[in-house]
Formats: C-alpha cells, structure tokens, sequence
C-alpha cells in the first residue's frame, strides 16, 4: 500500500449518520493532517495531528492517531449534505522534505 | 486575508508546447509547494519552495520546472507537454518548513490537445 493510503475509497451515507474514514502510512512521521476538497477544487486544511498526539477535536470532526500500527481515523459526525467531498490525509517525513497525499476517501452525504 | 491565488484558472494548450502556471502565497508565507492531480487521483507532489531555494521535487522528469520569486510568489513550468500533463495543479503556501498546514489555491486546470 502506498504512504497515507485511504480506506474506504468511497462512502455513502445518510445526513444526520457518522462517517469514519481511515488513513494508513508506512514510514514514521511528523504529523499526520487531513484535508478536504470539494468537486475537484482546492483543497482546504481540516486538522494537523503531532506524532506525540493521540486525539484532537474541532466542531463535528474527531481525529485520531495511532502510531504505533501507523494509523490515522477521521470521524464526522451528524454529517450534513454539505459534508459531501474527497478527503484526504497527508503525512510529513521530515527526512522526506515533502507532504505524501493519499489516495482520498470519497464522501457522499445523502438528504 | 486573501488566500492562495494561482493563474490562470484554465489553460489550454497543444502537445509540445509549454505552459507557465502561477501562485501567489498567503502574506507571510515562505514556502510553496506544487501538486499534480491527475482526474480522479490523489495529488501527486511536484515541487516545494522556501525562501527562493527548491527544497525538494517529485517524480517527475525535468520538463516540470519551477522557481520562487523574492515576493514568495511562484511559478511552474512545464516544457514540451505530452497528453498526460492534462490535470489539476494545485499550489499551496505555507509557513517555513514542514510542521505547518498548507493553504490550497483553486487550482489551475490543464488541458493538452
């Protein structure tokens, strides 16, 4: 699997239900940052997570970091039509000099 | 604030031909960076730029090409297009290093015909 690899790839759900999404990366990182992007647009900051960070919260979303199976969970909760979007996470290696993106979750939020 | 900007927002060009993408930072910003993301895919990173220095670069063959301005704007090259090229490139600014959130343009669509 790639570095920051998505699962699922794609998921539909119904306004009002949670929806998690997870993240996977191989190497030892910096932080750990989830990103949005709405119909093939610019991508907009959602939450950065330190290594030395296990949880953090902003509004509707919960994410979580373990590193230990170098894994990462992004949870919305009370989802909302307007939730409906690509999501993505990205990894830091310090050593890498460079983001690695993964291959994004597709959300589909249903009325 | 105004945020990242990036122009054009689209470009239209023919095979071989060259294309020049620009982005200007978030105020206070030093770093750039440059993204491809092919239709349907994840962003792939092309370059990164910090107070006028190329830090780092993708996979990406030397035709992609960039430099930083002393105003931390930026601009991205690409030399001899090939069909492929045809994406999205996102630029995004942030403060120096890698411990901060990148801020998105729009983006800049490309099309090779």
């Amino acid at each position: 699997s790639q570095q920051g690899e998505e699962d699922p790839q794609a998921l539909s759900i119904q306004e009002g239900e949670n929806a998690t999404m997870n993240c996977s990366y191989k190497t030892s990182i910096n932080n750990l940052q989830w990103y949005r992007q709405n119909s093939g647009r610019g991508l907009v900051h959602l939450i950065l997570i330190r290594s030395n960070e296990r949880e953090k919260h902003s509004g509707r979303l919960r994410v979580t970091l373990d590193t230990s199976k170098k894994s990462s969970s992004l949870l919305i909760t009370a989802s909302r039509a307007a939730d409906t979007a690509s999501y993505f996470c990205a990894t830091v290696i310090s050593t890498a000099y460079k983001y690695i993106f993964g291959t994004g979750t597709r959300l589909k939020v249903l009325a | 604030e105004a945020g990242v900007t990036q122009s054009p927002t689209h470009l239209i060009k023919t095979r071989g031909q060259q294309a020049t993408l620009r982005c200007s930072p978030i105020s206070g910003h030093t770093s750039v960076y440059w993204y491809q993301q092919a239709l349907g895919l994840g962003l792939q990173f092309l370059l990164w730029y910090d107070e006028g220095e190329e830090r780092n670069r993708g996979n990406f063959p030397p035709r992609f090409s960039g430099r930083q301005f002393p105003n931390y704007s930026s601009e991205l090259n690409v030399n001899a297009l090939e069909l492929e090229d045809s994406a999205l490139y996102l630029c995004a600014s942030s403060l120096e290093g890698l411990s901060y959130e990148q801020y998105f343009g729009p983006g800049t669509r490309l099309t090779v015909t």
